[in-house]
């Protein structure tokens, strides 16, 4: 167990739907990440927060927006679902902003219909 | 800008060794290793920073050569618990910021 919680476990949805994957870091974790794994295209960064505020952005779609609330737990929003965008959602977090190790939550498994 | 990772698969017997190679077209600042069951979270192995160190976790090793921007993982006298898959990843700066990047990751695979 890593100490970082991910909420939902399992989400079936439609397309053009939005969804809300939920995620809490470590105690004392400062840093979250979010990634999408596929089967075709492996772990994707999407984006980070530290602290509340955005830190780093990867290959995050228009359609996805994410926040880190000052618990800081952060949550993940998904609009205008496609098929595509069936995936598993990890959140990860780490200590400080700077690339360090990260401990990875259980993942959010997505299905779009 | 991905790593790439070589071999895609490796199938061992227990107790044999196995190396798994990470390469970058891009300048690195860190390589991380992590592994990966079925199913499950990808679990942190081991981070090096930019300098040649190399690392240790029991049985596992690592090195990272700056200048070749490559890194290797060493897993030795392999055992079942072993089985997975590894991803590296490497840091892109970008702004003051760091990107995570990850390779499509080494599927391992070691029998009785």
């Amino acid at each position: 167990d890593s100490g970082v919680t991910q909420t939902p476990k399992h989400l079936i949805t439609a397309t053009g739907q939005r969804v809300t994957l939920r995620c809490s870091p470590r105690s004392g974790d400062l840093s979250v990440y979010w990634y999408q794994q596929s089967l075709d295209q492996g772990l994707q960064f999407l984006i980070q927060y530290y602290n509340g505020e955005e830190r780093a952005k990867g290959n995050i779609l228009e359609r996805f927006s994410a926040q880190q609330f000052p618990d800081l737990h952060s949550e993940l929003n998904l609009s205008s679902l496609e098929l595509g965008d069936s995936a598993l959602y990890f959140c990860a977090s780490s200590v400080t902003a700077s690339y360090n190790e990260q401990f990875f939550g259980p993942g959010t498994r997505l299905t779009v219909l | 800008q991905q790593p790439v990772q070589s071999p895609q698969a490796v199938i061992l017997r227990e107790g044999e060794d196995a190396v798994i190679n990470c390469s970058s077209s891009k300048a690195l600042y860190s390589v991380h290793w992590y592994r990966q069951k079925h199913g499950e979270a990808p679990v942190f192995l081991m981070i090096l920073l930019k300098g040649g160190e190399q690392k240790g976790h029991e049985k596992i090793s690592a090195s990272f050569n700056e200048k070749k921007q490559q890194s290797s993982l060493y897993l030795t006298a392999s055992q079942l618990s072993y089985s997975g898959t590894y991803f590296c990843g490497t840091d892109r700066s970008t702004g003051g910021s760091y990107i995570p990047t990850f390779g499509r990751g080494t599927s391992l695979i070691v029998h009785p």
